[in-house]
Order: structure tokens, then C-alpha cells, then sequence
């Protein structure tokens, strides 16, 4: 089955500065790549997402990248804000099996002032 | 357009006892999930339900958990007896069919077993 590994589990920038966040899954089969966002004592919420017949998506500041020969996504943050401070979330969904997505273990990202 | 509601948001409990969750899903959603949060981890699927039908329940241990969907809306996760290590976050998201993409997720039920 699918497996997801994140990096790093706490990552801490200046406001302005750029974030990186990134992820390896296991199952050459996975085809969606979906990132949270949860917020302290919040539901965790989608952010952005991409599919495996594309190597970037793009939303205002935030994007990902996904590499799939390496098996691996990254969610990028650029201009940070106080606001993007909170735990994210990549996940990984195979096309096979159960379909069942897999959630990495986190990312705590604080943006300090 | 109401989300995912969730209840109760907090249960204390000691351990050996009966806990209920409940989930009512946004409305025309027919995919429904629990998952389990531990602390510092990520969500973890333990049941996934199209309609009324359980098509996913391998992470559940079902020697202590059961849950049902009836008529396909809400859904209610049960665990009798509570173990110590059943200490989490119970969430519950839905969407519209499982291959669809998007999660929607409940506040979630944090369950504290002494």
C-alpha cells in the first residue's frame, strides 16, 4: 500500500521569507496529490492539490510541485504571512486497491514578524 | 451551505467505558469517512462509506470499534470498551464520491480515555 513521508515536521521562517514543505510516497500508482492546511484546534482544510498528469499548479502564493519518476511533491509558500502559521498536511492516493489517500505525518510551519 | 458537523467536540472518559460519535455530512455528499488524528500525526482512515455501504473498514479494530451509515446520511463511530490508547482526535469528512478529490472535514471529536 501507499505510503507517505513529509518533511520537515517544524519549519520555522520570517515573515516574507519563502516556505518548503516537502514529500515522497511509495505507490507508482498514485495519481492525487491533495495538501491541508489545519490550523490549531481547526479541521484540516484543502489548500491545493494536483494530479499525477501535471507537474505544477499554481493559486496566489502557494504551489506545488510534483516529480513523478522520483516519487516525490513538494507544496511551496512564498511571501509568508502570520496567517500561513499551522500544520500542513500532503497526502497520497493510489489508483489502485481501496483508493484510499494517505496522509503524511505534518508539517508545524511557524512564520514569526 | 452548512460543512461537516461533528458531535460531541469533547468526551472525557475512563477507560472500559462506552463512547458514540456522531457525523452528519454536507447535504449530497455520498462518500462519508471517519478518521482517527493522534497527536502530532496525520489522519489516519479507519472507515470509508459510499451510501449506506462500508467498502473500506481494514484500519478499523473492529474487536472494539463499529460504525453504520444508516440511509446513508449520518453516520455514528462507536468504541466499547475505550482503551488508554484510543486517545484522539475522531474526524469525519465527506465528499461528493471518493474520486472526486476534495475532503471535507468536520471539526472533529477529541476523545480523552483516563
Amino acid at each position: 500500500g501507499e505510503n507517505v513521508e513529509q518533511h520537515p515536521s517544524t519549519l520555522s521562517v520570517q515573515e516574507g521569507d519563502s516556505a518548503v514543505i516537502k514529500c515522497t510516497y511509495s505507490d507508482s500508482a498514485s495519481n492525487y496529490f491533495p495538501w491541508y492546511k489545519q490550523e490549531l484546534g481547526k479541521r484540516p482544510q484543502l489548500i491545493i492539490d494536483i494530479r499525477s498528469n501535471v507537474g505544477e499548479k499554481k493559486d496566489q502564493r502557494i504551489a506545488v510541485t510534483l516529480n513523478k519518476t522520483a516519487k516525490h511533491f513538494s507544496l511551496h509558500i512564498t511571501e509568508t504571512q502570520p496567517e500561513d502559521s499551522a500544520v500542513y498536511f500532503c497526502a497520497g492516493r493510489s489508483s489502485g486497491g481501496y483508493n484510499k489517500l494517505i496522509f503524511g505525518a505534518g508539517t508545524r510551519l511557524a512564520v514569526h514578524p | 451551505e452548512a460543512g461537516v458537523v461533528q458531535s460531541p467536540r469533547y468526551k472525557i472518559i475512563e477507560k472500559k467505558q462506552p463512547v458514540a460519535f456522531w457525523c452528519n455530512p454536507i447535504s449530497g455528499h455520498n462518500t462519508l469517512y471517519w478518521y482517527r488524528q493522534n497527536l502530532g500525526q496525520g489522519p489516519e482512515l479507519l472507515i470509508r462509506y459510499e451510501n449506506e455501504e462500508a467498502v473500506d473498514d481494514s484500519q478499523l479494530p473492529k474487536d472494539r470499534f463499529s460504525a453504520e451509515r444508516l440511509k446513508g446520511v449520518d453516520s455514528t463511530l462507536k468504541i466499547q470498551p475505550a482503551e488508554l490508547g484510543d486517545s484522539a482526535v475522531y474526524l469525519c469528512a465527506s465528499s461528493f464520491e471518493w474520486h472526486t478529490g476534495e475532503l471535507f472535514f468536520g471539526e472533529g471529536s477529541r476523545l480523552t480515555v483516563l
